[in-house]
């Protein structure tokens, strides 16, 4: 069963780093995957699609401060220069053969 | 510019139905697949039904045989045709566009600001 798994919640103090990691099932460890951004009481934005491999397109006008990496099955979104805005909930989505779509449980960022 | 904006949601009694519409603009929605995604309250994000650029409709198990999805092309418009409503279908419901040229690749690239949608007696 395709699965993605994130922890419930990050935090970091303004200005530093943060990695966040998603996690696909068993056997699933060549997928892509999307990252999306839902700041409070907006709609999603979507910020890159991450390949297996590491390359990553971004959505427009997404920062450079925003990255993705991929090792085996855990994929990463790593933002740099943390800003206020930053704060916001992060999910990770994927699609699978047929018509699957499946959205992991997104992790709550806190900019200390 | 690319832009989805929902509008019809509201407050319906369980059994009841609602239509949602999803107005595009900056691309064509007949040449995209484009999805419904929704949120309860508090809750993360599910995907609810995509329609294909051909036209094809697919959706998820929880609303097979109650939604449907549809779109008119002369007014560039999407929509959501929700019969049976029940208690759990309450969520904010989002139109996203899936990009052009993913080798059936079902990520999302442009969402809309959402429209409520509240099931309640």
């Amino acid at each position: 069963q395709l699965v993605l798994t994130q922890s419930p919640s990050a935090s970091a103090s303004l200005g530093a780093s943060v990695k966040l990691t998603c996690t696909l099932s068993s056997g699933h460890s060549s997928y892509a995957i999307a990252w999306h951004q839902q700041q409070p009481e907006k709609g999603p934005r979507y910020l890159m699609k991450l390949n297996s491999d590491g390359s990553h397109s971004k959505g427009d006008g997404i920062p450079d401060r925003f990255s993705g990496s991929s090792s085996g099955a855990e994929r990463y979104l790593t933002i740099s220069s943390l800003q206020s805005e930053d704060e916001a909930d992060y999910y990770c989505q994927t699609w699978g053969t047929g018509i699957q779509v499946v959205f992991g449980g997104g992790t709550k960022l806190t900019v200390l | 510019e690319v832009q989805l904006v929902e509008s019809g949601g509201g407050l319906v009694q369980p059994g009841g139905s609602l239509r949602l519409s999803c107005a595009a603009s900056g691309f064509t929605v007949s040449s995209n697949y484009m999805s419904w995604v929704r949120q309860a309250p508090g809750k993360g994000l599910e995907w609810v039904s995509v329609i294909y650029s051909g036209g094809s409709t697919y959706y998820a198990d929880s609303v097979k045989g109650r939604f449907t999805i549809s779109r008119d092309n002369s007014k560039n418009t999407l929509y959501l045709q929700m019969n049976s409503l029940r208690a759990e279908d309450t969520a904010v419901y989002y139109c996203a566009r899936v990009p052009v040229d993913t080798a059936m690749a079902l990520y999302f690239d442009y969402w809309g600001q959402g429209t409520l949608v509240t099931v309640s007696s």
